[in-house]
């Protein structure tokens, strides 16, 4: 059963342009919510989180959009660099004792110059 | 750079082999997890250590042995492994308000040690 879903698997967009990446979740339970950044031969880095009682948190060219009503996130990354081009997870967890991040299956996104 | 460090980066080793990961942070992180990764899945998760103490076990099978030696280090051992096995191990820590309670702060992963079994 995947809790965390990222349906597209890849995205390409352009230099300069808005890169829009979209996680649903179905685990009700779930009230933090992050996105990770992989390049190949490397370890995911955090990039952006959010906590269930907001529903926007943004950092430089990051932005990360909760909306719980839909069990659904999206990560925007405005303006779009080459050096973003990477597989981006998305991550989910509860609050309750010990819950294990979950992760979505991941996106590559290509920016090209 | 990467603030939690795990070496070697590429292992290759026989099936009749004892090897082992190593993993070392300095964030005063108190929670450390081993995730493995296949290629084009997510991680998952295998074991998590609060306070030196194993918290959870991923009902991984007992050819990987976990070990906490102290707050800042973490290993993986490994003994008669699968070449099914073969997979990026990665390292991760977290802030940990209490033992036993998670806080909301992210994991940070290190690099990951490439493993092949032969």
């Amino acid at each position: 059963d995947q809790q965390v879903k990222q349906n597209s698997p890849s995205l390409s967009v352009q230099e300069g342009r808005i890169s829009i990446l979209n996680c649903d979740y179905t685990n009700s339970m779930f009230d933090y919510f992050l996105w990770y950044k992989k390049y190949p031969a490397e370890g995911p880095t955090f990039l952006i989180s959010i906590s269930s009682i907001k529903d926007k948190n943004e950092d430089g060219r990051f932005t990360v959009f909760l909306n719980k009503s839909a069990k659904h996130l999206s990560l925007h990354i405005v303006p779009s660099q080459p050096g973003d081009s990477a597989v981006y997870f998305c991550a989910a967890r509860g609050n309750t004792g010990f819950q294990k991040l979950v992760f979505g299956t991941g996106t590559r996104l290509l920016v090209s110059p | 750079d990467t603030e939690v460090t795990q070496t070697p980066k590429h292992l290759v080793m026989g099936m009749t082999n004892k090897k082992s990961l190593k993993c070392e942070q300095h964030m005063g992180h108190r929670a450390m997890y081993w995730y493995k990764q296949k290629a084009k899945k997510p991680p998952e998760l295998m074991f998590v250590y609060s306070y030196e103490k194993l918290s959870i076990n991923e009902s991984v099978p007992s050819r990987f042995s976990p070990e906490c030696p102290n707050s800042s280090l973490l290993n993986l051992h490994l003994h008669a492994l699968q070449p099914e096995d073969s997979a990026l191990y990665l390292c991760a820590s977290s802030q940990d308000l209490a033992k036993g309670q998670f806080s909301n702060s992210p994991l940070h992963f290190g690099n990951g040690t490439r493993l092949t079994v032969t």
